[in-house]
């Protein structure tokens, strides 16, 4: 197994109060993704990164900032949350620049709900 | 917007059928995906699929790529109850980098022993 810890696994929140999830790796991928995953929805990309302090949004970025300071870890911040963001986030790496032959490795994803 | 879209949402079978799980899309996709989770787990990547026509075969499971690379179906022979899980197609956008996939809304399958 990838070596992909993410932290906390579970989180119970109040509405507009700050929240930051961690992924740590040990693979030293170059590439890291934060991905929400919903029912209905699938995953759906929130932010990525290409390596240290390289990062840019992704398809649902409003409400979400992230970090990379080290090759190791990514971390997601919730500015101020809301209910719209209770679902389960999970970590990706990979060390590949294209989609062909991509392997793309998940934590084990983070539950937050937002009461 | 590009979307990936899957069927059946839910299945339920017996221990020994078999089934197919169907992505479908109006876009063409560079390469296509097939992953597999399990409660309280990620994704596992099962296969990629590259080439329009391609088909691969992973034991029981047999995925295969369109010709025109807009959809893909993955077949499962004599189905068992440890293929429980979500089964999730993603596709790459023709130019998209690494890991911004777009990922279908995912199948659960239930074999029942």
């Amino acid at each position: 197994d990838a070596g992909i810890t993410q932290s906390p696994r579970h989180k119970v929140t109040e509405t507009g109060t700050p929240v930051t999830l961690r992924c740590h790796q040990t693979e030293n991928h170059r590439y890291m993704y934060w991905y929400r995953q919903d029912p209905g929805h699938g995953l759906r990309l929130i932010h990525y990164s290409y390596g240290v302090k390289d990062t840019d949004k992704g398809e649902v970025s409003d409400g979400y900032s992230v970090s990379r300071s080290k090759t190791e870890d990514f971390l997601l911040t919730l500015e101020s949350a809301t209910s719209s963001q209770t679902s389960v986030y999970f970590c990706a790496i990979s060390d590949k620049r294209t989609a062909t032959n991509e392997k793309l490795f998940f934590g084990s994803g983070t539950q937050l709900s937002v009461l | 917007t590009q979307l990936l879209e899957q069927s059946p949402q839910f299945l339920s079978i017996q221990e020994g059928e078999n089934l197919t799980v169907y992505c479908n899309s109006s876009s063409v996709f560079s390469s296509l995906q097939w992953y597999r989770q399990e409660p309280g787990e990620g994704p596992v990547l099962l296969v990629t699929v590259v080439t329009g026509g391609e088909v691969k075969k992973l034991k029981r499971l047999t995925f295969q790529f369109g010709d025109a690379r807009k959809d893909s179906s993955l077949h499962i022979t004599a189905a068992q109850p440890g293929d429980t899980g979500l089964y999730l197609c993603a596709g790459a956008p023709p130019g998209s980098n690494t890991g911004k996939l777009i990922f279908g809304q995912g199948t659960t399958l239930q074999v029942k022993p």
